[in-house]
């Protein structure tokens, strides 16, 4: 079974330039999630999904961060314009959430990850 | 104060050997519990859910203590491949937000 689909894996790119990372969720979830890995904040929850409805995007750091997901399998996020402390991985994650109450399905299953240097 | 807290270790185990460590939660009504690894530049992969009564996975054993909100991992017969870093997650929320740890380092030594 395919997993999480991140594109591209690495990126390096200079400061003031717009980025765009794509997402392809497994097939079936309805829950995606974006989320920065850095050594010194360890990982942050950006945004995440449900339905394609953005449910709690508190975790963007500022404007310059956006997300959106047009239909069930596909997923951006940006960067305009891009600064050299955005330099993480970023992580696209999706579950199968079952709603109120439910105690199963919730598992997150990881995408690689695209790696992301601004300089 | 972070809502999982975890010891970052590292956790040197020889390999054959035992090891066990904890997180806590803060969050009394925190529903679900899953142990996750990740291995150095990877993205974290589920390793095991954390049910209430206690549960193994082969050389894995994941115990939940609500009273004193933590959860324990144990590994068993330590392998050179486990070593990694093991993060304590924990979720309230209906659409499957989860709360991370950040992570014990295990090392397991020849």
């Amino acid at each position: 079974d395919a997993g999480v689909i991140q594109s591209p894996r690495h990126e390096v790119t200079e400061m003031g330039q717009e980025v765009t990372l794509r997402c392809k969720p497994i097939s079936g979830h309805n829950s995606l999630f974006w989320y920065r890995q850095t050594m010194m904040r360890g990982l942050e929850l950006l945004i995440y999904f449900n339905n394609n409805v953005p449910i709690d995007d508190s975790g963007m750091p500022e404007d310059r961060f956006s997300a959106k997901m047009p239909n069930a399998s596909f997923s951006t996020l940006k960067i305009q314009p891009s600064e050299p402390r955005d330099s993480a991985v970023y992580f696209c994650a999706s579950s199968l959430a079952r709603g109120r109450g439910a105690r199963r399905g919730r598992e997150q299953y990881f995408g690689p990850g695209t790696r992301l240097t601004v300089t | 104060r972070k809502e999982v807290e975890q010891d970052p270790g590292p956790f040197n185990v020889p390999e054959g050997a035992t090891v066990a460590f904890n997180c806590t939660y803060s969050n009394s009504a925190s529903q679900s519990f899953f142990w996750y690894r990740q291995d150095c530049r990877k993205e974290p992969k589920l390793l095991m859910s954390v049910y209430s009564s206690g549960n193994e996975d082969g050389r894995f054993t994941a115990q939940l203590n609500r009273a004193s909100q933590y959860i324990s991992l144990l590994i068993r017969d330590s392998k050179l491949s486990d070593s990694a870093t093991y993060l304590c997650v924990s979720t309230t929320d209906s659409w499957g937000k989860l709360q991370f740890g950040a992570g014990t380092q295990v090392v397991v030594t020849p």
